[in-house]
């Protein structure tokens, strides 16, 4: 099983519709990452939190400790947003990370 | 800043041939890491470096080499390349440890590697 599952895999919305990728995990974490990876191959980082709420531009992600789930809203999508979604979640104290699988996002116009 | 380097972006290799895949941080970070990611599936961590002179096997080493004799720079190396280790290759790095709130993780543009 694994420790770090995603949801939906894959995600088609039109342009402007409000977008939820989940993320539940198994492993005891000190924050989660959510990661964006650009349809030529880039990753970079969206957000780190370790509770409750941020808030970036279009992009909100939230976290429950408690249930061990988080989530990362996209308001008013659009097709530039199309890419991978990937969560992480620490285990160790030297930052080793775990990884989900991926939602692949495409934003049709 | 350039921030995380990584070269090359597309290599072919034979089988039994070596390789080193180079990444380099302008940043000043202490943690690097490489990673491998497959089709369908997660990163996983081969090797970590929590500063110069200090380097880790991660969840999927065998097969791998690592060196930090730099802040700047921590090279991957392939030793008898095997078609298992055609993948991506992303190396990365952080100021703080990417468990820690702080912790933002950089990201290189991946290495594309196939083993034939």
């Amino acid at each position: 099983k694994n420790e770090v599952e995603q949801s939906p895999q894959n995600l088609t919305a039109q342009e402007g519709e409000f977008i939820t990728i989940n993320c539940s995990y198994s492993v005891g974490i000190s924050a989660l990452h959510w990661l964006q990876q650009h349809p030529g191959g880039g990753i970079v980082s969206l957000f780190m939190l370790s509770s409750g709420k941020k808030k970036h531009g279009r992009l909100i992600a939230t976290i429950n400790i408690q249930e061990k789930h988080s989530s990362l809203h996209i308001t008013a999508s659009h097709p530039r947003d199309s890419a991978v979604y990937i969560c992480a979640v620490p285990i160790g104290s030297q930052g080793n990370l775990i990884f989900g699988k991926g939602t692949k996002l495409s934003v049709k116009p | 800043n350039a921030g995380v380097t990584q070269t090359p972006k597309f290599r072919i290799l034979k089988i039994g041939q070596s390789m080193t895949l180079q990444c380099a941080q302008d940043m000043n970070h202490n943690y690097m890491y490489w990673y491998r990611q497959d089709p369908g599936m997660g990163l996983k961590l081969i090797y970590y470096s929590v500063g110069a002179g200090i380097t880790d096997k991660g969840e999927v080493p065998n097969g791998y080499n690592v060196s930090r004799s730099t802040t700047e720079d921590f090279p991957l190396r392939l030793e008898l390349a095997a078609p298992s280790q055609t993948s991506v290759y992303f190396c990365a790095s952080s100021y703080f440890p990417s468990g820690v709130n702080t912790g933002e993780l950089f990201f290189g543009e991946g290495s594309r590697l196939t083993v034939l």
